[in-house]
């Protein structure tokens, strides 16, 4: 089926130091999701990203986040800087469409550890 | 506002044994609903997802889901699990206008041989 592919799987880095998670959506897919999970807690949507904008943030998707897309390469997540309570397993989604019952699809993830 | 609460953090069942997982939700109109599942280092997968008709929902692997207006619940089904059915299995909803989709906290599902 398709495959959302995330790179890098892992990442430890320093606090304060810049991150940069990367995401290959489906292709021909138009609708861009990234979400957070926290160990052992609930997988909570940070993000969606279309046409180039931002459409809907939750808050948890604070001022050093920032999502985008250049000339249809990765998606990407940036944050910086990084502080300790981002460490967390990151998931990008895409869809092709962006009403309520469409599909998404989920990467693997990539989890980050902030020291 | 919206919510999904699934209150079985952990199932345990023996191969072959049939399985239910529950979900209930919270929504002040008819939403969206999903089951998701993750294996162990690997996304998200659906397995199957609600939103008008047969309240039954057939999914992959011979799972199914029933939706209840009534009680608010999405609850998973299968008949006879094996033991690969050993994931995460996770309720979530979205709303009519938007593809934002809200997840229960999981359900972790363990199949003994």
């Amino acid at each position: 089926g398709p495959k959302v592919l995330q790179i890098p799987s892992h990442q430890i880095i320093d606090m304060g130091q810049m991150v940069t998670l990367n995401c290959d959506p489906v292709s021909n897919h138009l609708y861009f999701y990234w979400y957070k999970q926290i160990l052992g807690q609930q997988m909570e949507f940070l993000v969606n990203f279309y046409n180039g904008k931002v459409m809907e943030k939750s808050k948890l998707f604070k001022d050093q986040f920032s999502v985008e897309r250049p000339d249809g390469s990765y998606f990407t997540l940036k944050i910086q800087p990084t502080a300790l309570e981002d460490s967390a397993v990151y998931f990008c989604a895409s869809s092709g469409l962006g009403g309520g019952a469409e599909t998404l699809y989920f990467g693997s993830g990539t989890r980050l550890t902030v020291l | 506002a919206q919510s999904v609460t699934q209150p079985d953090a952990r199932v345990t069942v023996s191969e072959g044994a049939s399985l239910q997982l529950r979900c209930k939700y919270s929504y002040s109109a008819t939403p969206y609903l999903f089951w998701y599942v993750q294996y162990p280092r690997q996304g998200l997968q659906l397995l199957l997802k609600y939103y008008s008709g047969d309240p039954v929902v057939q999914g992959v692997n011979s799972f199914e889901a029933e939706f209840s207006k009534s009680n608010s619940s999405f609850h998973l089904q299968k008949a006879s699990v094996h033991w690969s059915d050993s994931a995460v299995y996770f309720c979530a909803l979205s709303k009519n206008s938007n593809n934002r989709i809200f997840f229960g906290d999981g359900t972790q599902l363990v199949v003994k041989p």
